[in-house]
């Protein structure tokens, strides 16, 4: 069954340094997503994607985020300037699109972000 | 905005069914879905019911929605040890953003 991959699975990184995390959403689906939980917390929205584009995002994803689709399979969200309040699981999610059920939404295993 | 809730923590002993309750305060809702997060894991989607549907079943699965109370329900009968995990109920209106709760811990006792 088709899955949404993450990479790495866990990145530790020193404060003011730049990460980018990866993702392999579904093939075919058409809308992109990153949430982040911290430790505890609810998952939390930060950016969607659709055609290219940013389609919404949260107040969370300030000028420090930024989301790039490279080629037809990879979905990259970077961070320039890690803070502290940075740390926690980033989760990429995909959907299809196409209304119904198609705006399911899969989630990949995460990646978590300790920022020291 | 909008807004889900949950309670934080349900036990069970293995075999009885486990009731995992959720409100939310979206009115515009459309989509509901349920999410299991094992310990160290992504987020696995169970299941999830269009908000026109009164109830979902599922193997050992059944969602319950009370469109009116704004209340959601996921029943697992026969809980298992392997059904331990932390189970989120998310909501939204079509490719919008889910919105989630902050998960039920399901402990499961044998």
């Amino acid at each position: 069954e088709p899955e949404v991959t993450q990479t790495p699975s866990h990145q530790v990184t020193q404060m003011g340094q730049e990460v980018i995390l990866r993702c392999v959403p579904i093939s075919n689906h058409l809308y992109f997503y990153w949430y982040r939980q911290i430790l505890g917390q609810k998952v939390e929205f930060l950016v969607s994607f659709y055609n290219n584009e940013i389609s919404e995002k949260s107040e969370i994803f300030d000028d420090q985020f930024s989301v790039e689709r490279p080629d037809g399979s990879n979905f990259t969200l970077k961070i320039r300037s890690t803070k502290l309040e940075d740390s926690a699981m980033y989760f990429c999610a995909s959907a299809p699109g196409g209304g119904g059920y198609q705006e399911t939404q899969y989630f990949g295993p995460g990646t978590r972000l300790l920022v020291l | 905005g909008e807004d889900v809730e949950q309670s934080l923590f349900l036990s069970v002993r293995e075999g009885d069914s486990s009731v995992i309750n959720c409100t939310y305060t979206d009115s515009s809702s459309t989509y509901l879905y349920w999410y299991k997060q094992e310990p160290g894991a992504g987020l696995q989607l169970l299941t999830y019911i269009f908000s026109n549907m009164d109830m979902k079943q599922d193997q050992r699965l059944t969602v319950l929605l009370n469109k009116k109370d704004k209340h959601l329900s996921l029943r697992i009968a026969d809980t298992q040890t392997g059904d331990s995990a932390i189970y989120f109920c998310a909501e939204n209106s079509g490719n919008t953003p889910l919105v989630f709760g902050k998960g039920t811990r399901l402990s499961v006792i044998a």
